[in-house]
């Protein structure tokens, strides 16, 4: 157990539905970080909050939005859901400087039919 | 922009030496990362190496760090069947930290 949370592991919907992807991140950790992997874009780096705020914005699409909440946990939400879409979603977090890496969460696979 | 560029597959067999060399390109990047994924599982940092060293050396991991080069590799020592995974490199980019991965190397450990 890594320390960091996601719900659901397993996630199947139809095109057009709308998620959400819920993130625990490790205790003390402030910094929350969204990242999609799939087989042919690797990882990528989907949008980062801190302590609350928005800090980084990487390849999100407009359909996707995320927030991080007073308790520190985050959700992702992705709707319009397309079949493109389906891929693995992986939350990490990091303590308020991040140096030492990041720990990632075991992820939530996303299904879309 | 940052790019982490690494080869795609490796196999080796049981106990030998494994190596899986990255390149990146922030000359900035203050740390340089190494995580596994095991299938079904989440990434898991194996280790990472400051910019301003060259070598680093963790039981039976080497990194080695060549920054003239922008060249990043991992040594695994006696491989084990247990290290078949999926090897990633990461360089932080930009000033909050934020990782850029390489697509990443699958390692095939043959007993």
């Amino acid at each position: 157990d890594s320390g960091v949370t996601q719900t659901p592991k397993h996630l199947i919907t139809a095109t057009g539905q709308r998620v959400t992807l819920r993130c625990s991140p490790r205790s003390g950790d402030l910094s929350v970080y969204w990242y999609q992997q799939s087989l042919d874009q690797g990882l990528q780096f989907l949008i980062q909050y801190y302590n609350g705020e928005e800090r980084a914005k990487g390849n999100i699409l407009e359909r996707f939005s995320a927030q991080q909440f007073p308790d520190l946990h985050s959700e992702l939400n992705l709707s319009s859901l397309e079949l493109g879409d389906s891929a693995l979603y992986f939350c990490a977090s990091s303590d308020s400087q991040g140096g030492y890496g990041y720990t990632f969460g075991s992820g939530t696979r996303l299904t879309v039919v | 922009g940052e790019d982490v560029e690494q080869s795609l597959f490796l196999s080796v067999r049981e106990g030998d030496s494994s190596v899986i060399n990255c390149t990146y390109t922030d000359s900035s990047s203050t740390y340089l990362y190494w995580y596994k994924q095991e299938p079904g599982a989440g990434l898991q940092l194996l280790t990472y190496i400051f910019s301003n060293m060259d070598m680093k050396q963790d039981q039976r991991l080497t990194v080695l760090l060549n920054k003239k080069d922008k060249h990043l590799s991992l040594r695994i020592a006696d491989t084990q069947t247990g290290d078949s995974a999926i090897y990633f490199c990461a360089e932080s980019a930009g000033g909050n930290n934020r990782l850029a991965f390489g697509k990443g190397n699958q390692v095939v450990v043959i007993p």
